[in-house]
């Protein structure tokens, strides 16, 4: 059974703090890794994906990947309160579907 | 450009009914996803369509559950004899298929109740 561990939080960070999201997955072959963010009573939306070890930096969002740890993370800087949602971490293999965690909800308050 | 599109955003049935769900995937996309999400829960895979290749099934959770995708494209899940399990939100991805540009874009979703 391939798996997707998040914590389910609630993570809580103040206004301006740095938010880290961590996922763990059990399937070694996996290639793509997504994170998703997703407000109450929407669908996801895509925040990152990264394919290689290390990090990859798109503004306030760093993606962390280490594929011998099995270990995805998503650092959120100087959070705002429009950053709290629930954020999806998602591993696939090629060709396949996602595995999604079941999230780590965030609260960031002002 | 115009992103996945899906319809009813809303159904409500009885128990017993048949229901269809569609997908309006991305343009040019050749992959299409069926996800459902309970609440509470995360995103569970039900379905996969790749071009002209045979679906995988293997996320369908029973045998009243079946999907088509006439010419590439609109996709439609029908669930017979619902159940009050079957009621959840059910969400189509369409993707493109390069190795490493396979991100998924979502649609909005429909919401099922099942009285």
């Amino acid at each position: 059974q391939k798996e997707v561990e998040q914590n389910s939080g609630p993570l809580s960070v103040p206004e301006g703090a740095i938010a880290s999201l961590n996922c763990t997955y059990s399937d070694r072959v996996s290639q793509s890794f997504f994170w998703y963010r997703q407000y109450s009573g929407k669908s996801p939306e895509l925040i990152m994906s990264i394919y290689s070890n290390g990090d990859k930096e798109d503004g306030r969002f760093t993606a962390q990947l280490n594929k011998a740890s099995q270990y995805v993370s998503l650092l959120i800087r100087d959070s705002q309160p429009s950053d709290s949602a629930t954020y999806l971490c998602a591993v696939k293999e090629a060709g396949t579907a996602l595995i999604f965690g079941k999230g780590t909800t965030l609260s960031v308050s002002s | 450009g115009a992103g996945v599109s899906q319809s009813p955003s809303n159904k409500v049935t009885e128990k017993g009914k048949d229901v269809e769900l569609r997908c309006d995937p991305i343009s040019g996309h050749t992959a299409l996803y069926w996800y459902r999400q309970s609440l509470g829960q995360g995103l569970e895979f039900l379905i996969y369509f790749q071009g002209n290749s045979a679906p995988d099934k293997s996320g369908l959770p029973s045998d009243r559950f079946s999907a088509e995708r006439t010419g590439g494209s609109v996709s439609t899940l029908t669930i017979q004899r619902t159940q009050q399990e079957d009621s959840a939100v059910y969400l189509c991805a369409s993707s493109l298929v390069a190795p490493h540009t396979d991100t998924q874009y979502f649609g909005p979703g429909t919401r099922l109740t099942v009285l």
